[in-house]
């Protein structure tokens, strides 16, 4: 059980395009999802907080402009790239919190998105 | 463009060594702490997790001990095996937050 997976795996586009990723939970209600990007070598870093339902949360630095959240239903949440720059370039990777359980600090994540901007 | 990014500490150790990975946290406040292992190309998994009321916590050939008083973390891997090769990360909780923050991650190379 608590598996999230995430749409697509890896994804190349054009410099100015706009890209979409998905991150779905499969077996569980997920009221809150979490978005994270990951450089090179290294470590996760928290982008947002996205609560179904609600506008999404995000950390200082992060543009809500150029990382558009949606978080519509219990299982998907949606991040969108606006205007990809090739900084943009990163790993992507989804978390979701199961509200059925006690532990609301369990996350689990997905296998993450490759992005690479040309 | 390329990031610069940090230059990830390494442990390597021989399979059948056991392991130790270190994980100074920053947040006093924190009260939950999880390690995670990364392969390449993948998603964090979840390994062990320790509540702050706990020293120490085992699982099957892990084990997380916490320290509180200097903020350190550690995972003992025993009987290290090739395909525990991967990144290692620690991650913080504060309840009143409700969002993990991540350590720096250190890189085991389990040789054969």
């Amino acid at each position: 059980g608590a598996v999230v997976s995430q749409h697509p795996s890896w994804v190349i586009c054009k410099s100015g395009t706009s890209v979409k990723i998905e991150c779905r939970s499969l077996d569980f209600q997920a009221t809150t999802m979490f978005w994270y990007r990951q450089f090179p070598k290294q470590s996760l870093m928290l982008m947002a907080t996205s609560n179904e339902g609600s506008k999404a949360t995000y950390e200082q630095g992060v543009e809500k402009d150029k990382f558009l959240i949606n978080h519509a239903s219990l299982t998907l949440s949606t991040l969108t790239v606006t205007s990809a720059h090739p900084e943009d370039s990163s790993f992507y990777i989804c978390s979701a919190r199961d509200q059925t359980r006690a532990l609301l600090y369990e996350q689990y994540f997905g296998p993450g998105t490759r992005l690479t901007v040309t | 463009g390329e990031s610069v990014g940090l230059h990830l500490p390494t442990l390597s150790v021989q399979e059948g060594d056991n392991s130790i990975i270190n994980c100074a946290y920053s947040n006093s406040a924190s009260d939950y702490f999880i390690w995670y292992k990364q392969e390449s190309g993948k998603g964090p998994q979840f390994i062990i997790d320790i509540r702050s009321n706990m020293d120490k916590r085992q699982g099957q050939r892990v084990t997380v001990l916490l320290n509180k008083t200097v903020k350190h973390l550690s995972l003992q891997i025993a009987a290290t095996q090739p395909g525990d090769s991967a990144v290692y990360f620690c991650a913080e909780n504060n309840t009143g937050f409700q969002k993990l923050v991540f350590g720096t991650g250190t890189r085991l190379l389990v040789s054969p």
